[in-house]
């Protein structure tokens, strides 16, 4: 049973530029939920993603917008690069709303951007 | 706002000691879930424990528990037995139950738990 996954792993990126991430949920999981993780801090929620909408939203600037596919993937695109999304960006997925179990968040091994 | 805080930035532990680390939370709240994550240099974020607020009995899996202290907002996590395998950052976290926002986790900033053979 895989995990969550996320692409690439690491990825170099210019300032002003545009990225886009990307997330697989482990399986029989339908919700995605995207943190940033600036160095020596502890993530920050940026939005979820159920049923291909965008259900919540952290405290995070319009350059930061996603998607949800079909199959439960997602991405997380960011526009006009600051050199201050300098970050470990982490994908969690759990089981979807009004399901019940829905506490556990189960988290990939992120993407590492880097922003010059 | 919910608020997580965690004091101590780095602990370290001799292998097969016991350590406890602190986290203080604030919240208006009264269901609510806490959790603990191990996040290795790997950078997989891995649950650790929780705990619902509701549930009185403290928490256990293996050889972590959990010290909550629901009316101190306090949620503490120690570790016994520690190997060399411990060493990680340790993060807290909050969830709340129901309603807006309770998708989200709130995290602290962490403190770095280092094993000394």
């Amino acid at each position: 049973d895989a995990g969550v996954t996320q692409s690439p792993t690491h990825l170099i990126k210019t300032r002003g530029q545009q990225v886009t991430l990307r997330c697989s949920p482990k399986s029989g999981h339908d919700t995605v939920s995207w943190y940033q993780q600036a160095l020596g801090q502890g993530p920050q929620f940026i939005f979820q993603y159920y049923e291909e909408e965008e259900r919540q939203r952290g405290n995070f600037p319009d350059r930061f917008s996603g998607h949800q596919f079909p199959n439960y993937s997602s991405e997380l695109n960011v526009n006009a690069l600051l050199l201050g999304d300098s970050a470990l960006y982490l994908c969690a997925s759990s089981p979807g709303w009004g399901q019940g179990k829905t506490y556990e968040q189960y988290f990939g091994p992120g993407t590492r951007l880097t922003v010059t | 706002a919910q608020t997580v805080t965690q004091s101590q930035p780095e602990m370290s532990v001799q292998e097969a000691e016991t350590v406890t680390l602190s986290c203080t939370y604030d919240t208006s709240e009264s269901d609510y879930y806490l959790f603990w994550y191990k996040q290795p240099p790997s950078r997989q974020m891995i649950l650790v424990i929780r705990q619902e607020a509701y549930k009185q009995q403290n928490a256990t899996e293996n050889r972590f528990s959990v010290n909550f202290q629901k009316a101190a907002k306090s949620f503490s996590l120690k570790i016994s037995d520690s190997q060399l395998g411990d060493a990680a950052m340790y993060f807290c976290a909050y969830r709340r139950s129901q309603g807006a926002g309770s998708y989200q986790l709130t995290f602290g900033k962490g403190t770095k738990l280092s094993v000394i053979p």
